[in-house]
């Protein structure tokens, strides 16, 4: 069974631009979740989709983005980029059975460098 | 509210000694928790996880951690590391609504021949 693969793994942008990243989950799973990690905040948690919809949301400004589509493929945007927001972006997949015990499987991460 | 506490940012054993890494949690329920481990410029993959069955979980690559509510602890150890140990791990908790965890600082592991 293929992992959760996300595209692409590098990129580079100047700052103002913006930016869309792509994960594409392990099939059957329903849940996508995304995280940011960087050296000085570790890694935190942006916003979980699931069946399409926001279902949770991390403390991050309304400048960082996210959808998913049908086929539970998920997308996630950040407009007018700072400096701060280069970091490694993780996306996991979760079957989401419904409770905290599901496991979530990540993919490689895209870097994001913004100069 | 739910955190974790990785109590080393950095660990250095040799090979083939045992490997203790430290994590507390916090939680006002019973707590799912996890290890997982990234290697450079990889992603996060998992070690082992706990759901409140049995309190000694095993892991692969020879890793296990012992959950102690009373202690309220997650422990990981293996009894004798490899080189290919080394690497960054991190004690996760899972938060009571599913699709987040919320990760410890992470303790990198290091480990010398």
């Amino acid at each position: 069974k293929a992992g959760v693969t996300q595209t692409p793994r590098y990129l580079i942008k100047t700052r103002g631009q913006q930016v869309t990243l792509s994960c594409s989950p392990i099939s059957g799973h329903r849940s996508v979740s995304w995280y940011q990690q960087t050296p000085g905040q570790g890694l935190q948690f942006l916003f979980e989709y699931f069946s399409e919809t926001q279902r949770n949301k991390g403390n991050f400004p309304g400048r960082f983005s996210g959808r998913q589509f049908s086929n539970s493929r998920s997308e996630m945007n950040v407009s007018t980029l700072e400096l701060g927001d280069s970091a490694l972006y993780l996306c996991a997949s979760s079957r989401q059975t419904g409770g905290q015990t599901d496991t979530q499987y990540f993919g490689p991460g895209t870097r994001l460098t913004v100069l | 509210a739910q955190s974790v506490t990785q109590l080393d940012s950095h660990v250095s054993v040799s090979e083939g000694t045992p490997v203790l890494l430290r994590c507390n949690y916090s939680s006002s329920y019973s707590p799912s928790l996890f290890w997982y481990v990234q290697h450079p410029n990889k992603g996060l993959q998992l070690l082992l996880k706990y759901t409140s069955a049995a309190t000694l979980v095993k892991g692969i690559n020879g890793f296990e951690a012992e959950f102690k509510k009373s202690e309220t602890s997650f422990h990981l150890t293996k009894p004798s590391a490899h080189m290919s140990d080394a690497a960054e791990y991190f004690c996760v908790v899972s938060a009571l609504q599913g699709g987040k965890l919320i990760f410890g600082q992470g303790t990198e592991l290091s480990v010398k021949p």
